[in-house]
């Protein structure tokens, strides 16, 4: 079972809508979270970095939030583009290892 | 600066067929990694290096073998290639991955063994 979960697997929205993104994890002892954006046919790109004492951080029209407690992470995005297109990926690190979620598969549509 | 990159692209291999996945950095980072990504599951580590001349196996490494004589280079051998081997295979980088540091990823490679 994986130890990182996201949910939805695919989610499909129009251009300028806002969108809330899931991750669940079970990864112990927690290091840190990070969203990934993956671009169709390109590697993962970093968007975001938590560690167990933010609660949430911003990077433009992305917001990653953490609650350490439930383990429990959301990446929502504001005013959605269609260049927001992509597979975004939850990582959460436990000492030395990396844990990758399976995805989500966000479609922005026009 | 190219960052992480990955040769080839895309690849085609019979059943038994082996090849080398090429990955090269120009970062300076010490640490570098091989994952393999399959439709609907997260990244899976295959091998990984945490310096020249420093390589350990990572969730998945049965059918592969690596090798890091350089810095900057980090190639992925298949020796007998198997259908369950068909996947896209990612290679990364990091400067120091216990401060935080993210991975930057190449651009990946598309194999498809039949």
């Amino acid at each position: 079972k994986n130890q990182v979960e996201q949910s939805p697997q695919s989610l499909i929205i129009l251009e300028g809508k806002n969108c809330t993104l899931q991750c669940n994890y079970t990864v112990s002892p927690f290091s840190n979270l990070r969203w990934y954006k993956q671009d169709t046919g390109r590697g993962p790109v970093s968007l975001t970095i938590m560690t167990f004492s933010e609660n949430t951080k911003s990077n433009g029209r992305y917001t990653a939030t953490l609650d350490a407690d439930t383990k429990q992470s959301s990446l929502h995005i504001t005013a959605s583009q269609l260049s927001d297109s992509a597979s975004y990926i939850c990582v959460v690190r436990a000492n030395n290892d990396m844990r990758f979620g399976a995805g989500t598969r966000l479609t922005v549509k026009p | 600066n190219a960052g992480v990159t990955q040769t080839p692209k895309f690849r085609i291999l019979k059943i038994g067929q082996s090849m080398t996945l090429q990955c090269t950095q120009d970062m300076n980072h010490n640490y570098m990694y091989w994952y393999r990504q399959d439709p609907g599951m997260g990244l899976k580590l295959i091998y990984y290096s945490v310096g020249a001349g420093i390589t350990d196996k990572g969730e998945v490494p049965n059918g592969y073998n690596v090798s890091r004589s350089t810095t900057e280079d980090f190639p992925l051998r298949l020796e007998l290639a198997a259908p369950s081997q068909t996947s896209v295979y990612f290679c990364a980088s990091s400067y120091d991955p216990g401060q935080g540091e993210g991975y930057t990823f190449g651009s990946g490679t598309r194999l498809t063994v039949v």
